[in-house]
């Protein structure tokens, strides 16, 4: 069965440049999270998706960032303009509300470098 | 106070051992608890979750006490591949707002 899939899984850009990062969740999951993964900070909930709708965008950084899901099945998450301090590994996960199972799969992860 | 704090580690124990983790958690409102495992530059993978009543699978053990906000992880006889960071993994008491801890690193030597 094919897991999370991302897109691209690496990339590479200068400052200024708009980046979108792209989500393929599990078929039939309800759910989907965007995370920031780095050293210094962990991974962080950046976003997250019920149903297609955002349900908690508080760790959204900065007006930056913004994150669309137009459907069940894809979701991206665009940075414009990027910064070199947004360089990390953003991982999409999905998972399917149903009751009490909150396992969250996630994606191989893109990993963003900004110069 | 962090949100969800563990020991970063690095342990390193030979195979065989039998290696602990812990983690505390900052919300006493939190109702979900897991531990999750990355390999290094991977994705973060479903270890198991964590019930009130403490749960076993295999050699993995975890624990939970709500009165200290409190979370561990117990694993017997460590194999080589058991090497990888072991996150905690806690929600916020509502929705699926699920906060990861820093990680804790374990090696296991041969």
């Amino acid at each position: 069965d094919a897991g999370v899939i991302q897109s691209p899984r690496h990339e590479v850009t200068e400052m200024g440049q708009e980046v979108t990062l792209r989500c393929k969740p599990i078929s039939g999951h309800n759910s989907l999270f965007w995370y920031r993964q780095t050293m210094m900070r962990g991974l962080e909930l950046l976003i997250y998706f019920n149903n297609n709708v955002p349900i908690d965008d508080s760790g959204m950084p900065e007006d930056r960032f913004s994150a669309k899901m137009p459907n069940a099945s894809f979701s991206t998450l665009k940075i414009q303009p990027s910064e070199p301090r947004d360089s990390a590994v953003y991982f999409c996960a999905s998972s399917y509300i149903q009751s009490s199972s909150y396992e969250q799969y996630f994606g191989p992860g893109t990993r963003l470098t900004v110069t | 106070r962090k949100e969800v704090e563990q020991d970063p580690g690095p342990f390193n124990v030979p195979e065989g051992a039998t290696v602990a983790f812990n983690c505390t958690y900052s919300n006493s409102a939190s109702q979900s608890f897991f531990w999750y495992r990355q390999d290094c530059r991977k994705e973060p993978k479903l270890l198991m979750s964590v019930y009130s009543s403490g749960n076993e699978d295999g050699r993995f053990t975890a624990q939970l006490n709500r009165a200290s906000q409190y979370i561990s992880l117990l694993i017997r006889d460590s194999k080589l591949s058991d090497s990888a960071t072991y996150l905690c993994v806690v929600n916020q008491g509502y929705g699926q707002n699920f906060v990861f801890g820093p990680g804790t690193r374990l090696s296991v030597l041969p």
